[in-house]
């Protein structure tokens, strides 16, 4: 079985300032992880994705996050929130190969100027 | 320009009636998915089709049904015995179910009269 925990439903910040969205997961096998952003009344688009090749995973836009292990968590950060980084952020797990993707309920991220 | 299209993207459900949404793909890809979104639900499973002519069950199959008879094409009936259809329905693809990346069109919003 395999789950996504996403801690709190929205987050705020002002432009210019950190952006951290925590993720924790669940899977009985080593997962693989995804983050993706969705745009008002569009579909997601993928961020990042962990395949265990580096813990440390770069994306688009200027998001990175980072795997624990030890902690199951896979946060996504960005030095630097810009107006346009307003979104609903999703993560997603995928355990064995022919699994399904399994998505947290998303954080919304507000940027104030 | 590959990728994936949804048609339409509004759509209008009467009591009693069943409805198609239209999903295809140029990406050349086996998997395809689809998504209901409700507001902090995140994303959940109606069905997923890991090759032509044969689909599976996700975790909200109840009141939908596919088809898959052409690799490029997985349309979505959402039938009368789904009592709640107001929804965003989302369509995804990947080269293969599991670990791969999935790729989204933009989504259609079905509302009932």
């Amino acid at each position: 079985a395999q789950s996504v925990t996403q801690l709190g439903s929205h987050v705020s910040v002002s432009e210019g300032a950190l952006v951290l969205l925590r993720c924790n997961y669940s899977s009985s096998v080593p997962p693989y992880l995804f983050w993706y952003v969705q745009y008002p009344n569009q579909g997601l688009q993928l961020l990042l994705k962990y395949t265990s090749a580096a813990t440390l995973v770069k994306g688009i836009n200027g998001f990175e996050a980072e795997f624990k292990k030890s902690e199951t968590s896979f946060h996504l950060t960005k030095p630097s929130a810009h107006m346009s980084d307003a979104a609903e952020y999703f993560c997603a797990v995928s355990g064995y190969v022919g699994s399904t993707l399994t998505f947290g309920k998303g954080t919304m991220l507000l940027v104030s100027p | 320009d590959g990728g994936i299209t949804q048609s339409p993207k509004y759509l209008f459900r009467k009591e009693g009636q069943n409805v198609t949404l239209s999903c295809e793909q140029n990406l050349n890809h086996d998997a395809m998915y689809w998504y209901r979104q409700d507001p902090g639900q995140g994303l959940r499973l109606i069905y997923y089709s890991q090759i032509v002519n044969d689909f599976q069950k996700g975790d909200i199959a109840e009141g939908y049904s596919v088809s898959r008879e052409k690799k490029e094409s997985f349309p979505l009936t959402v039938t009368s015995a789904q009592k709640n259809p107001t929804a965003f329905y989302l369509c995804a693809s990947s080269i293969v179910s599991g670990r791969e990346t999935q790729y989204f069109g933009p989504g259609t919003r079905l509302l009932v009269l």
